[in-house]
């Protein structure tokens, strides 16, 4: 079985400020691993998605993040912080055996600091 | 704008009823899938259908149902709502149920079950 976990219910930066959400993984098989963002009372919006091919994956608005299968993390990076970037952040797993079944993290709220 | 279109965007219901929740895949996919969230938690699967078959279930209750219809769109069914069931109701779709491919959500349909 797979599962997340994702370190910080809640991360607050300065706009300006790196941000960096931590996500470790746990699967008994090779995983797909995927960041997906959510804004107040809307549905979740891909980030950045990695699937086996190269290690450091970017995504939109300037987030990137890199799949470590020694540390099993999958941490989402972005250099300077924008008051846009304030939501609600989901972390979450999937293997390319059976359904294509997501398991998302407990999510991480992240508030920008004006 | 993912394409995924959900409806009722809200809706209220009294325990025990019966609710029908409805979702239109984006134009060409073929696989939906049903996510429950809660207040404050993660997506949680619910069941994944693929051509009209339902190609995975999660651990959701048989008054949990679901139908997929030969354009794709999707019903999630459930009977005998309870008080636990009031949450944000995701659907989301992918061009095929390979895990590696794109899993797009709509909006969500909200239920209050009172």
């Amino acid at each position: 079985a797979q599962s997340v976990t994702q370190l910080g219910s809640h991360v607050s930066v300065s706009e300006g400020a790196l941000v960096l959400l931590r996500c470790n993984y746990s699967s008994s098989v090779p995983p797909y691993l995927f960041w997906y963002v959510q804004y107040p009372n809307q549905g979740l919006q891909l980030l950045l998605k990695y699937t086996s091919a190269a290690t450091l994956v970017k995504g939109i608005n300037g987030f990137e993040a890199e799949f470590k299968k020694s540390e099993t993390s999958f941490h989402l990076t972005k250099p300077s912080a924008h008051m846009s970037d304030a939501a609600e952040y989901f972390c979450a797993v999937t293997t390319i055996q059976g359904a294509q079944k997501l398991v998302f993290g407990q999510g991480t709220r992240l508030t920008i600091n004006p | 704008e993912t394409g995924v279109t959900q409806s009722p965007t809200h809706l209220i219901k009294t325990r025990g009823q019966q609710v029908t929740l409805r979702c239109s895949s984006q134009s060409g996919h073929n696989t939906v899938s049903w996510y429950q969230q809660a207040l404050g938690q993660g997506p949680q699967f619910i069941f994944q259908y693929y051509r009209e078959e339902e190609n995975g279930r999660g651990n959701f209750p048989p008054r949990f149902s679901g139908l997929q219809f030969p354009n794709y769109s999707s019903e999630l069914n459930v009977n005998a709502l309870e008080l636990d069931d009031s949450a944000l109701y995701l659907c989301a779709s992918s061009l095929d149920r390979g895990s590696g491919n794109t899993i797009y959500f709509g909006e969500g349909s909200w239920l209050t079950v009172v």
